[in-house]
């Protein structure tokens, strides 16, 4: 099946500091990459949507200049949160759709649990 | 408003027994519905899709139903062990590669 890799997996920083997760997909291209956030006993919550050599597409609420997405290559998206506070403690996750038309399901990474003291 | 429900937030059953989860949904038209199975500090894991056009799909012990007028879909874990224990996510697809997830239910299989 389809491989999402998500790196870190944990991380813990000072506020006022960026971290930056990467989400790669492993044996598939993906032209499309969805970033989320998840709070304790809470569903995904859909922050962007990162495309493949353009801008991406934040939901409603979400800073983009808070949590700067790239999406440089057919299997790589970054998400890097600037200036790091203790409320954007949280677990992130990401999920990649195949390039090449599938059956609609995501693939999802592990998860990064990212922690601001 | 737009909404998609999970019926409980936990839901204890015995081994053996069958396990039957559900979302509702309202506001919402989509095309297709999926079941992801999510263990504590991991990523969802696709299980299965259901189209719009479908009443029902199987995968081994597992079985989705799907109905557009109730706007709700069932899904059935029979013959349930322990190693099912997991939180379940419910999502609607939304087009354009977006889903909505559901909160998600908690299933423990007691032995």
């Amino acid at each position: 099946g389809a491989v999402v890799s998500q790196h870190p997996s944990r991380v813990i920083c000072k506020s006022g500091t960026s971290v930056k997760i990467e989400c790669r997909s492993l044996d598939f291209q993906a032209t499309t990459m969805f970033w989320y956030r998840q709070f304790p006993k809470k569903s995904l919550m859909l922050m962007a949507t990162s495309n493949e050599g353009s801008k991406a597409t934040y939901e409603q609420g979400v800073e983009k200049d808070k949590f700067l997405i790239n999406h440089a290559s057919l299997t790589l998206s970054t998400l890097t949160v600037t200036s790091a506070h203790p409320e954007d403690s949280s677990f992130y996750i990401c999920s990649a759709r195949p390039r090449q038309a599938g059956t609609g399901e995501l693939f999802f990474g592990e998860g990064s649990r990212l922690t601001v003291l | 408003s737009q909404k998609i429900e999970q019926n409980s937030e936990a839901l204890n059953i015995q081994e053996g027994k069958t396990a039957t989860l559900t979302c509702n949904y309202t506001n919402y038209s989509p095309a297709y519905l999926q079941w992801y199975r999510q263990d504590p500090g991991r990523g969802p894991v696709f299980l299965l899709l259901i189209r719009e056009n479908e009443k029902e799909k199987r995968k081994e012990r597992l079985k989705v139903t799907f109905d557009t007028t109730l706007k709700q879909s069932l899904f059935h874990i029979t013959a349930s062990q322990p190693a099912d224990s997991a939180t379940y996510l419910c999502a609607l697809a939304l087009g354009a590669g977006k889903s909505t997830f559901g909160d998600g239910t908690t299933l423990t299989v007691k032995p």
